[in-house]
């Protein structure tokens, strides 16, 4: 079974310009999730998705980030402009379903913003 | 409320130790504890979860303590080895929420 997959892996950009990634789950999963990991921090969810719904993004910037999940299956997930803050790794993960189902992370999105 | 606290940050320990990391909550609503392993230029990958309902779980060389009245969870290592070394975190979520709060991470080295 493949697993999450995530590009570009690494991204260095300026302050101030946008960004995009990109992740397509594991087949079938209904559910997908975006997490910002700070170095030395634990995942801090972003946005969580029901196929095409957000069910929690209470955590996610919206003044600068956006995501939107096409069709149930791949996601994107914007920072426009983005800030020096923002450098971490940007994780995707997917699971069956609700409830309780166990999420598998893909490899991540390593950006640096300069 | 919505924290989890890990500790320690780093830790090493001999081959055949065995690692003890700890965390601790204060969300009482609280009813999922897993505990995730991360590589180096990996994602995190769930290695134990545990519920509330009892106060021990085993899986392999892995054991996860809870004790629901000190809020409290711990991850053991049974006879570590040199591939255990990783980061590992720590997480909770309530079953409404299923959002998984992650505590600090500890980075765990094993020396052989």
């Amino acid at each position: 079974e493949a697993g999450v997959a995530q590009s570009p892996r690494y991204k260095i950009i300026e302050k101030r310009q946008s960004v995009a990634f990109w992740c397509n789950p594991i087949s079938g999963h209904a559910t997908l999730y975006w997490y910002q990991q700070i170095l030395g921090q634990g995942p801090k969810l972003l946005i969580q998705f029901q196929n095409n719904g957000v069910v929690d993004d209470s955590q996610l910037p919206k003044d600068r980030f956006s995501a939107e999940r096409l069709k149930g299956v791949d996601s994107t997930l914007k920072i426009q402009p983005a800030k020096l803050e923002d450098s971490a790794v940007y994780l995707c993960a997917s699971s069956l379903d609700f409830p309780r189902e166990t999420q598998y992370f893909g490899p991540g999105t390593r950006l640096l913003v300069l | 409320q919505q924290q989890v606290k890990q500790s320690p940050q780093s830790l090493i320990v001999q081959k055949g130790g065995i690692p003890i990391i700890n965390c601790a909550y204060e969300n009482t609503a609280f009813d999922y504890f897993p505990w995730y392993q991360q590589f180096p230029g990996k994602g995190p990958a769930l290695l134990i979860a545990i519920r509330p309902d009892v106060s021990e779980k085993k899986e392999g060389r892995f054991t996860i303590s809870f004790n629901k009245s000190a809020k409290q969870f711990s991850l053991h290592i049974m006879d570590s080895q040199p591939g255990d070394s990783a980061t590992y975190f720590c997480a909770a979520s309530t079953l409404g929420a299923q959002k998984l709060v992650f505590g600090q991470g500890t980075r765990l080295t094993i020396n052989p």
